[in-house]
């Protein structure tokens, strides 16, 4: 089974820290995204990456930053942590080209606080 | 841009009682349609997914969807609930975004709960 691995499910900041959330998958897969789910709001993109050193700006990306230096492994970055951005991040990853229809594979998700 | 509607938030039913979870989506294109589903605790997970052929498409825990293009929609349906199948369901469309890329666009979710 293809594994998506977010290294922190909990995570307490305080505002205006900087906070990394990681994401590792195992079946080499092209594509990697990252969203943030907020109740009544669904599943919104952050950023998504279809290859390394690549990144493109999803529907919400205002406030984060990504980081894709190895295939397996796409980070997001709050440079300045804030209240409003205390939700659940879920990390996914899908196989093929980026222009095709790909099922999305997702992590557990990371709990993000912000104080 | 494409978006995606789920009219209902929150769904209780009796178990044996039947499903049907509305989705509608607004692009005029082609599209490829999911439904994901979030159990207590667990990974959001594929629930069925439609790309083309057959409009009716069955997918795992015996739900079904139906695609109708002339009505942009792509309801869920189960003949009979189980208590297991608390969860929140989610729609997803997947349509062409800028720079020829896929992108994935979810509806808000519904959380069903069933009671036994």
């Amino acid at each position: 089974d293809v594994k998506v691995t977010q290294s922190s499910r909990y995570l307490v900041k305080r505002t205006g820290e900087k906070v990394f959330l990681e994401c590792v998958q195992d079946m080499d897969h092209e594509n990697m995204f990252w969203y943030r789910q907020d109740p009544g709001l669904g599943l919104r993109l952050i950023y998504f990456s279809y290859d390394v050193k690549m990144k493109e700006k999803g529907d919400i990306p205002e406030g984060y930053s990504v980081s894709r230096e190895k295939k397996e492994r796409f980070s997001l970055i709050l440079e300045s942590a804030s209240t409003n951005q205390t939700s659940m991040y879920l990390c996914a990853s899908t196989k093929g080209p980026p222009s095709g229809a790909n099922v999305l594979t997702f992590g557990a998700g990371s709990r993000l606080t912000v104080l | 841009a494409q978006s995606v509607s789920q009219h209902n938030h929150h769904v209780i039913l009796s178990e044996a009682a039947s499903l049907e979870l509305g989705c509608n989506y607004s692009y005029g294109g082609t599209v490829n349609l999911f439904w994901y589903v979030q159990y207590p605790g667990q990974h959001l997970q594929l629930l069925l997914k439609y790309f083309s052929g057959d409009p009716l498409v069955k997918g795992i825990k015996g739900f079904e969807a139906e695609f109708i293009k002339s009505k942009f929609s792509f309801n869920l349906r189960k003949p009979s609930v189980q208590w297991s199948d608390t969860a929140e369901y989610f729609c997803a469309v997947n349509a062409p975004g800028s720079g020829g890329y896929q992108k994935v666009t979810f509806g808000t979710g519904t959380k069903l709960q069933v009671i036994p």
